[in-house]
């Protein structure tokens, strides 16, 4: 069965420096792996997917992912953190097309000024 | 374009009472999604639906719950009887292709006394 794993309850970082949300996966083929934001009271916004080909896909609002099949890892970056980006991160994985998406418990991100 | 339309947004009843949650996809959408949020955690997937057929229903309680797809377009999930432990954020989302992102509407939020 296929899952999805985020380690960090929280990711702490100052305005400015460079911010990363880690995802981990388990999937039986090859996965279809995304990043979701959601603001408090709000759903969950689309922030970039990685389907097949380039390694690092580039998403909405600066944000990038990097996708590393070695280490089943699809971690969330950005180079310089902004305080809007303060909000909980969802990663989802599924295992083939047309399933559903399974999403990790979420990684809450504080951005300090 | 429109996005994913959920009502209500907020519901308050007493535990034993029903309650019905309605989703309007954004148009042209084939794919259909419920998933249930409780809070500080990831959305859970309740159906999915490919048009009016539900192809993955496994994890809806089907004792209370129910869901249709009339038409293939509107859905509405219901709640009868509720119980305390079904406060959570029920949320809606919809999909264009197989592999595509998910699209969410802001969420229903159902709060049992």
């Amino acid at each position: 069965a296929q899952s999805v794993a985020q380690p960090e309850d929280q990711v702490n970082v100052a305005e400015g420096n460079p911010l990363t949300v880690k995802c981990t996966y388990s999937v039986s083929g090859n996965p279809y792996l995304f990043w979701y934001v959601q603001y408090p009271n709000r759903g969950l916004q689309f922030l970039l997917k990685y389907i097949t080909g380039d390694n690092l896909v580039k998403g909405s609002y600066g944000f990038e992912a990097e996708f590393n099949k070695s280490q089943t890892s699809f971690h969330l970056k950005k180079p310089s953190a902004l305080v809007s980006d303060s909000a909980l991160y969802f990663c989802a994985v599924r295992d083939q097309a047309g399933t559903a998406l399974i999403f990790g418990k979420g990684t809450t991100l504080s951005v300090s000024s | 374009e429109a996005g994913v339309v959920q009502s209500p947004r907020y519901k308050i009843i007493e535990k034993k009472q029903p309650v019905a949650f309605w989703c309007n996809p954004i148009s042209g959408h084939n794919t259909l999604y419920w998933y249930l949020q409780n809070l500080g955690q990831g959305p859970e997937l309740l159906i999915r639906y490919e048009n009016e057929e539900a192809v993955d229903d496994s994890q809806l309680p089907k004792d209370r719950f129910s869901a249709e797809r009339l038409k293939g377009v509107d859905s509405t999930l219901k709640i009868q009887p509720a119980e305390l432990g079904d406060s959570a954020v029920y949320l809606c989302a919809s999909s264009l292709q197989e592999t595509g992102e998910l699209f969410f509407g802001e969420g229903s939020r159902l709060t049992v006394l």
